[in-house]
């Protein structure tokens, strides 16, 4: 099995700052990785799909970069509705979830 | 637009059994894997199951693998998992969602329902 790995845990920022958060695959998925967003109570919101593909509709300050086993999803300008927690799954070989990495104001 | 609503959550006891249902709208669902994803309280993301468009092809988490049973109605728009043997760690806000592709792998999950919690205690 796939197991990946999100850091940090957590995250404090201030809106408008840059932030990145780490995925690592435990090995190379390719570019077989998706990145969610979510707000407590709601379901997943699919962000960046293939490691840096844009979903229809996602604000452009959100982006993902990397490939193999490690994975970073850039968020250029924090905005007040950002502050979620995150996670990254591969599905390269059936599915695995990483832990999530929540984004909490500084 | 693209609906998913799941139903048939509930508090059910240690050993006994469940069915969870996924009524989807607004895309062509015989063309598309569909798949149930579980969140704990407090948790993280589990996948759980996939089934392919045809129901040909079925895998499951090593969790729940003989216990649960992924299954789809395409007549009927509706994506099924029926849950049995079930146990304390099974408590979870159960989602569906909708994978990319007609097949059972390489999908990512563009929509989800809102999910059903399901509560396992005696």
């Amino acid at each position: 099995d796939i197991q990946m790995t999100q850091s940090p845990s957590t995250l404090s920022a201030s809106v408008g700052d840059r932030v990145s958060m780490t995925c690592r695959a435990s090995q190379s998925i390719s570019s077989w990785l998706a990145w969610y967003q979510q707000k407590p109570g709601k379901a997943p919101n699919l962000l960046i799909y293939k490691a840096s593909s844009l979903q229809s509709g996602v604000p452009s300050r959100f982006s993902g970069s990397g490939s193999g086993t490690e994975f970073t999803l850039t968020i250029s300008s924090l905005q007040p509705d950002d502050f979620a927690t995150y996670y990254c799954q591969q599905y390269s070989n059936y599915y695995t979830f990483g832990q999530g990495t929540k984004l909490e104001i500084k | 637009q693209v609906q998913l609503v799941e139903s048939g959550g509930g508090v059910v006891q240690p050993g006994r059994s469940l069915r969870l249902s996924c009524a989807v709208s607004g895309f062509t669902f015989n063309h598309y894997g569909m798949h149930w994803v579980r969140q704990a309280p407090g948790k993280g993301l589990e996948w759980v199951a996939v089934i392919s468009y045809d129901g040909g092809n079925k895998y499951y988490a090593d969790s729940v693998r003989g216990r649960f049973t992924i299954s789809r109605d395409n007549s009927k728009n509706t994506l099924y998992l029926e849950m049995s043997s079930l146990r304390a760690e099974d408590t979870a806000v159960y989602y569906c969602a909708k994978g990319t592709s007609g097949n059972y792998y390489l999908h990512y999950f563009d929509y989800w329902g809102q999910g059903t919690l399901v509560t396992v205690s005696s």
